[in-house]
């Protein structure tokens, strides 16, 4: 079965240290992976995406991610984290065999960056 | 501006009184699907759609309808709502499959 797992509910940091959020993923065939971010009252906003190329894949806000294909990993990071980060964050996967579009979302990792 | 629009943004019902929700997209978006947020739980698809007037089940639809008359929009059926309902439910669309997906504000739905 498909799945998602995000280890840590929250992940507190210093504003100006780097963060990391984890993701590990289970799937059949080549994964297509996503992160999201939600802030408090919005929808979801698309950070990055990982389909295929280059395992470290850039997005929006500084944001980045690692795709590590040995260990099913697609961990976010960023250099020097900012207190407006402060939000809800998702990974999610959508199989490569998958012809339905669904995308399987991990629970969720409250970031906290502290002044 | 490229949006999802979801009505209405919070809703107070009592249990099996019929009620839905509209979900609009502007991107002329093929697939479209619904996803409830529940804690701890992240994110469940509910239906999707694969184009007009092809829908199908995602992995949680018990008690919930769809309909795609219109490419455009994709509304949320619950013909009997029930307290376990009771959840924060978002609209997406997407160009494809393998794309990423637009979501939108979300309703806050609270079944009493």
């Amino acid at each position: 079965a498909q799945s998602v797992a995000q280890p840590e509910d929250q992940v507190n940091v210093a504003e100006g240290n780097p963060l990391t959020v984890k993701c590990t993923y289970s799937v059949s065939g080549n994964p297509y992976l996503f992160w999201y971010v939600q802030y408090p009252n919005r929808g979801l906003q698309f950070l990055l995406k990982y389909i295929t190329g280059d395992n470290l894949v850039k997005g929006s806000y500084g944001f980045e991610a690692e795709f590590n294909k040995s260990q099913t990993s697609f961990h976010l990071k960023k250099p020097s984290a900012l207190v407006s980060d402060s939000a809800l964050y998702f990974c999610a996967v959508r199989g490569g065999i998958s012809n339905t579009g669904k995308l399987i979302f991990g629970q969720g990792t409250t970031l906290q960056v502290k002044p | 501006e490229a949006q999802v629009t979801q009505n209405p943004r919070y809703l107070i019902t009592v249990t099996g009184k019929k009620l839905t929700v509209t979900c609009s997209q502007n991107m002329n978006h093929e697939y479209m699907s619904w996803y409830r947020q529940d804690p701890g739980l992240g994110l469940r698809q509910i239906y999707y759609s694969m184009n007009v007037e092809v829908t199908d089940k995602g992995d949680v639809p018990e008690g919930y309808k769809v309909s795609r008359k219109e490419k455009r929009n994709f509304p949320l059926i619950l013909e009997s709502p029930s307290p376990n309902q009771t959840s924060l439910y978002f609209c997406a669309s997407s160009v494809g499959v393998g794309t990423e997906a637009f979501f939108g504000q979300g309703t806050r739905l609270t079944v009493v």
